[in-house]
């Protein structure tokens, strides 16, 4: 079946620049997605890209796809306080099939 | 607009009681999908609704376990014979199927806890 691993934790310098990492193993992958989790509050999706695109921009977050190696990242340029919270990334893996599989999810912490 | 709501917020209950786990979608969104999340983990698929059917049950993970959308809007999910196991955190998400990326709306949970 299909899984999705992420590394637990990761600390950044406030002002310095978040890369979450996420590797998959399923090569029929059609969206991958990037999800957010605050505490009390609900999955937030952040950004998502197409498996036929490679890179994705949206304001401070740049997804880079690599299929080949099927490896997933989530920059965040210019870390705040308010960035803190759990990452998961999530693909569904073709078309007509809805279910989202997960990763562990990252937990992201800024260091003032 | 509304967000995907669920009810209760927290759930305590005793190892073999019955519990139901209520969830309203965003109106409009015909496909409803429950999650459940365990401490430290993603959130793993439990079953999905177009409309009222069941299209996709396959992350259930016993008999113990069922879910129904009787007018394909609100669903319930309902948990036989509770298990210290079955702890977790269950979450709902809606969608409008069908519109390219399928974004899954989530509500914020129902903390289920079995004594």
């Amino acid at each position: 079946g299909e899984d999705v691993e992420q590394s637990l934790f990761l600390s950044v310098r406030e002002g310095d620049s978040s890369v979450i990492n996420c590797t998959y193993t399923d090569s029929s992958s059609t969206y991958l997605y990037w999800y957010k989790q605050e505490p009390g509050a609900g999955l937030q999706l952040l950004t998502y890209i197409f498996s036929n695109m490679d890179m994705k921009q949206d304001q401070r977050l740049t997804v880079l796809l690599n299929k080949k190696d099927k490896h997933l990242s989530l920059r965040i340029a210019d870390t705040q306080t308010g960035d803190s919270a759990i990452y998961f990334c999530a693909e569904v893996s073709h078309f007509g099939n809805e279910k989202l599989t997960f990763g562990t999810g990252t937990r992201l912490t800024i260091i003032p | 607009g509304a967000g995907v709501s669920q009810t209760p917020s927290n759930k305590v209950t005793e190892k073999g009681k019955y519990v139901e786990l209520r969830c309203d979608p965003i109106s409009g969104h015909t496909a409803l999908y429950w999650y459940r999340q365990s401490l430290g983990q993603g959130p793993e698929f439990l079953i999905y609704f177009q409309g009222t059917g069941a299209a996709d049950d396959s992350g259930l993970p016993n008999d113990r376990f069922f879910a129904v959308r009787p007018e394909g809007s609100v669903s319930t999910l309902k948990i036989q014979r509770t298990e210290r196991g079955d702890s977790a955190v269950y979450l709902c998400a809606s969608s409008i199927p069908g519109t390219g990326i399928n974004e899954q709306f989530f509500g914020p949970g129902t903390r289920l806890t079995v004594l």
